[in-house]
């Protein structure tokens, strides 16, 4: 059983509509969780990183935490084809050292 | 530099080789960190390192596999008698600190093909 979930896609969106990513975990002590945009053939790039219960918005970007369902989520308002790439998330627990356990992407393409 | 800085950004070799990998951390980063990211798979972390010590090295795949890092800097990952299942990206980030809340930042990895 893999640590850290996501659905693998693609999640397809109209331009304009808001897209919305989701991941599960399975380590109650993972205490951090970010959320990494990866291009095709490019390194992953922090959008967002969430540590308490609740939402946190970033500019077209909210994360959300639910620790008790041990549910993460990144929601994308007013979706543009730039926002078009694999979607990582990443969790990290103080009992698993400093390493970040990954998911395996969910791929996000906003359509014209 | 600016980001994390890998070479070289592509290596071909021949089954069997030895390969070395280069990756400079932003500089004023003390935690930097080795995953590879295998087609259709996550990223697999490898190995953790602060400064010149490594107190993660738990993701090693065998004992071919090996790194260090000097002067709180630069790392090299070394892939002794390399076998095609290493083909892989391997990415190497930073984080300024080994604070759990740290973001780790990537660099654009090594493309490594065995043949």
């Amino acid at each position: 059983q893999k640590e850290v979930e996501q659905n693998s896609g693609p999640l397809s969106v109209p331009e304009g509509a808001i897209a919305s990513l989701n991941c599960t975990y399975s380590d109650r002590g993972s205490q951090s969780f970010f959320w990494y945009r990866q291009y095709s053939g490019k390194s992953p790039e922090l959008i967002m990183s969430i540590y308490s219960n609740g939402d946190k918005e970033d500019g077209r970007f909210t994360a959300q935490l639910n620790k008790a369902s041990q549910y993460v989520s990144l929601l994308i308002r007013d979706s543009q084809p730039s926002d078009s790439a694999t979607y990582l998330c990443a969790a990290r627990s103080a009992g698993g050292g400093n390493k970040l356990t990954f998911g395996t992407g969910t791929q996000l393409k906003v359509e014209l | 530099g600016a980001g994390v800085s890998q070479s070289p950004s592509n290596k071909v070799t021949e089954k069997g080789k030895d390969v070395e990998l280069r990756c400079d951390p932003i500089s004023g980063h003390t935690a930097l960190y080795w995953y590879r990211q295998s087609l259709g798979q996550g990223l697999e972390f490898l190995i953790y390192f602060q400064g010149n010590s490594a107190p993660d090295k738990s993701g090693l795949p065998s004992d071919r596999f090996s790194a260090e890092r000097t002067g709180g800097s630069v790392s090299t990952l070394t892939i002794q008698r390399t076998q095609q299942e290493d083909s892989a990206v391997y990415l190497c980030a930073s984080s300024l600190s080994q604070g759990i809340n740290q973001p780790q930042h990537f660099g654009d990895g090594t493309r490594l093909s065995i043949l």
